[in-house]
């Protein structure tokens, strides 16, 4: 069955530090990785990723995909205390367009 | 313990029918919220919902469509004379907990096509 699993579960850092935040999955028919960020409503896009070792990169956030190993990385340099957010990871499929969201990741920034 | 499930995965309608989405949360999550995502779009917040309650539904357009979260059974996202610009899939997730205090664990979707 398709899973996606996305580690650590939570994560606690102080301001300034560096963050790697893993998903990995077995996707049959994989198409594109996608990263969210979700505080209140709504996940909020960071990244579509769908060929390796591409890095995609939005100010302090970077993001590359490993389609031989099946993961993704997702890094966020000198964090700020609004980084903090639970950070989805989400595979598409070729087949029927199918997504399965990983559990998510819970970042805390300490100031 | 069952994740989040949706069904049915997929469903077709012809314009002017109704669509009825389920989604059962996982065992003890007593929060659920209903998303859509367009083609090529994001997710988008339509409604949260609490075991008989509606807390939050600013996302959800004012006609057509509705909400529940029955105290039995699962929460059924309803959508009345269907259109076109329907046609997306709607992903449900649930928590123990409001957002804020809890992580979302989220349903594989529902495809709703409109013919």
């Amino acid at each position: 069955e398709d899973k996606v699993v996305q580690s650590p579960l939570s994560l606690v850092v102080h301001e300034g530090d560096t963050v790697t935040l893993n998903c990995s999955y077995e996707v049959t028919n994989f198409r594109s990785l996608l990263w969210y960020k979700q505080e209140k409503k709504a996940p909020t896009f960071l990244f579509m990723l769908t060929s390796s070792g591409i890095e995609k990169k939005s100010g302090r956030l970077s993001s590359i995909l490993d389609k031989k190993e099946l993961f993704s990385i997702l890094n966020i340099t000198a964090t700020q205390t609004g980084d903090s957010a639970v950070y989805l990871c989400a595979v598409e499929a070729f087949i029927d367009n199918d997504m399965r969201f990983g559990a998510g990741t819970r970042l805390t920034v300490k100031p | 313990n069952a994740g989040v499930m949706q069904n049915p995965r997929h469903l077709v309608r012809r314009r002017g029918q109704e669509a009825r989405l389920r989604c059962s949360p996982m065992k003890g999550h007593s929060h659920v919220y209903w998303y859509r995502q367009l083609p090529e779009e994001g997710l988008k917040f339509m409604v949260y919902l609490q075991k008989e309650n509606i807390i939050d539904e600013s996302g959800m357009p004012k006609e057509r469509f509705s909400a529940e979260f029955p105290k039995e059974g699962p929460s059924i996202l309803r959508i009345q004379q269907v259109v076109r610009g329907d046609s997306a899939a709607y992903f449900c997730a649930s928590s123990p907990q409001a957002i804020v205090q809890e992580t979302q664990y989220f349903g594989p979707g529902t495809r709703l096509l409109v013919l």
